[in-house]
């Protein structure tokens, strides 16, 4: 089955400065790959998701990336503000839509 | 947007007992729902996959005798947890997908407390 490896377990940054979360998958049948924010004791946030035609999409200050061949894409937040601080989970979904999420980046943006 | 929800929000229970969690469509209806479970801390962990109509899917590792699943409706799935104990205890989220696109909408989700 799929597998999603998540790095940074924690990320600290400046306000104001860029934040990126990167994401490995293993089953190259995965086609749909959402990003979700997360708060304590809350429900996940879709942020962004990209599909697999895609290589890039952009929602303001965020990114999200897709390198098909590697197997790989990140979240890109830029000019980040105190609000952005939660914990971050990138996912991959095939066919069947089941869902399987990275282990989670805690993000702490600092004033 | 679609909304999915919960209920309840929280339950503490005594070991030992049984506790029911509804997931509920609000304004759409789906034929598939999905049950994950959080630890503290942790990811979401996909339990199982519940069809209306049909016995439900349940991921490696996960007792199907422990965590019973009824999606008895179109709008409806509920998540049993039999003869509970402490390490039950955690957060529930129910989700449902897009009747047409990738996207899942998510429930608030249940914070399970077992005493």
């Amino acid at each position: 089955g799929e597998n999603v490896e998540q790095h940074p377990s924690t990320l600290s940054v400046q306000e104001g400065d860029s934040a990126v979360i990167k994401c490995t998958y293993s089953d190259s049948a995965s086609n749909y790959f959402p990003w979700y924010k997360q708060e304590l004791g809350k429900r996940p946030q879709l942020i962004i998701d990209i599909r697999s035609n895609v290589g890039e999409k952009k929602d303001q200050r965020i990114a999200v990336t897709l390198n098909k061949t590697a197997k790989h894409f990140s979240l890109h937040i830029t000019e980040t503000q105190p609000e952005d601080s939660a914990v971050y989970f990138c996912a991959a979904i095939q066919g069947a839509q089941k869902l399987v999420f990275g282990q989670g980046t805690r993000l702490t943006i600092n004033p | 947007g679609a909304v999915v929800s919960q209920h309840p929000s929280w339950v503490i229970c005594k070991s030992g007992t049984s506790v029911k969690i509804e997931c509920r469509s609000l304004d759409f209806q789906a034929t598939t729902m999905f049950w994950y479970r959080q630890f503290p801390k942790q990811s979401l962990m996909l339990m199982a996959t519940s069809n209306e109509g049909s016995k439900a899917t349940y991921e490696q590792g996960v007792e199907k005798d422990k965590f019973l699943i009824n999606h008895a409706s179109l709008t409806l799935s509920t998540l049993t947890v039999t003869s509970a104990h402490p390490e039950d205890s955690s957060f529930y989220i129910c989700s449902a997908p897009a009747v047409s696109r990738y996207e899942q909408y998510f429930g608030p989700g249940t914070r399970l407390t077992v005493t």
